[in-house]
């Protein structure tokens, strides 16, 4: 059954550093999503992404952050200069279309600590 | 008013009992309506979604959804121990919003 990955599955890196989070969508999907869950509280969208442009994004996603898709396969989430806050399970999850976007499919998340 | 409201539980419940588990929303815009189960360190699973009032049911699982009200339920019928996660409702209007979560135990 195909399945979104993400890499690292956990990331720890020093307040101010830049880490860059990596997804590997479901081939045939089109739209990206990035949400984060902090530690025991809820999960929140941070943007989607459809036809290398950001479609939608949250008031989370502020200018240390940015998403691309470099190639074919990978998408990726940037935080330019980490912050303790940003702290969290960050998980990517991809649909096949925009009228099928209920059908969200996760991947297992990159856990980030900022120290 | 928070946007999404759920009960966080926990919920312990014996293996094989019915569990209902509920969401209130505020935002008239939520148009489509999703459960998702999220096993501890996992992302969420999509279970059942919906964009319609009324009941949908897959397995042993019903959704109901009543606009009007502003509510939705997840129902378990016989559940099970593999059941044990914490359940999410999801809506989507303008982008997708998660509620909090209920954290769901069943017994053996």
């Amino acid at each position: 059954e195909p399945e979104v990955t993400q890499t690292p599955s956990h990331q720890v890196t020093q307040m101010g550093q830049e880490v860059i989070l990596r997804c590997v969508p479901i081939s045939n999907h089109l739209y990206f999503y990035w949400y984060r869950q902090i530690l025991g509280q809820k999960v929140e969208f941070l943007v989607s992404f459809y036809n290398n442009e950001i479609s939608e994004k949250s008031e989370i996603f502020d200018d240390q952050f940015s998403v691309e898709r470099p190639d074919g396969s990978n998408f990726t989430l940037k935080i330019r200069s980490t912050k303790l806050e940003d702290s969290a399970m960050y998980f990517c999850a991809s649909t096949s279309g925009p009228y099928l976007r209920e059908t969200q499919y996760f991947g297992p998340g990159t856990r980030l600590l900022v120290l | 008013q928070k946007e999404v409201e759920q009960d966080p539980g926990p919920l312990s419940v014996p293996e094989g009992a019915i569990v209902s588990l509920n969401c209130t929303y505020s935002n008239s815009a939520f148009q489509y309506f999703m459960w998702y189960r999220q096993y501890s360190r996992k992302g969420p699973e999509l279970l059942m979604y919906t964009y319609s009032s009324g009941n949908k049911e897959d397995g042993r699982f019903t959704a109901q959804v009543d606009k009007s009200s502003k509510y939705i339920s997840l129902f378990i019928r016989d559940s099970q121990p593999s059941d044990s996660a914490t359940y999410l409702c999801a809506y989507y209007g303008q982008n997708f919003v998660f509620g909090p979560g209920t954290r769901l135990s069943v017994l053996p």
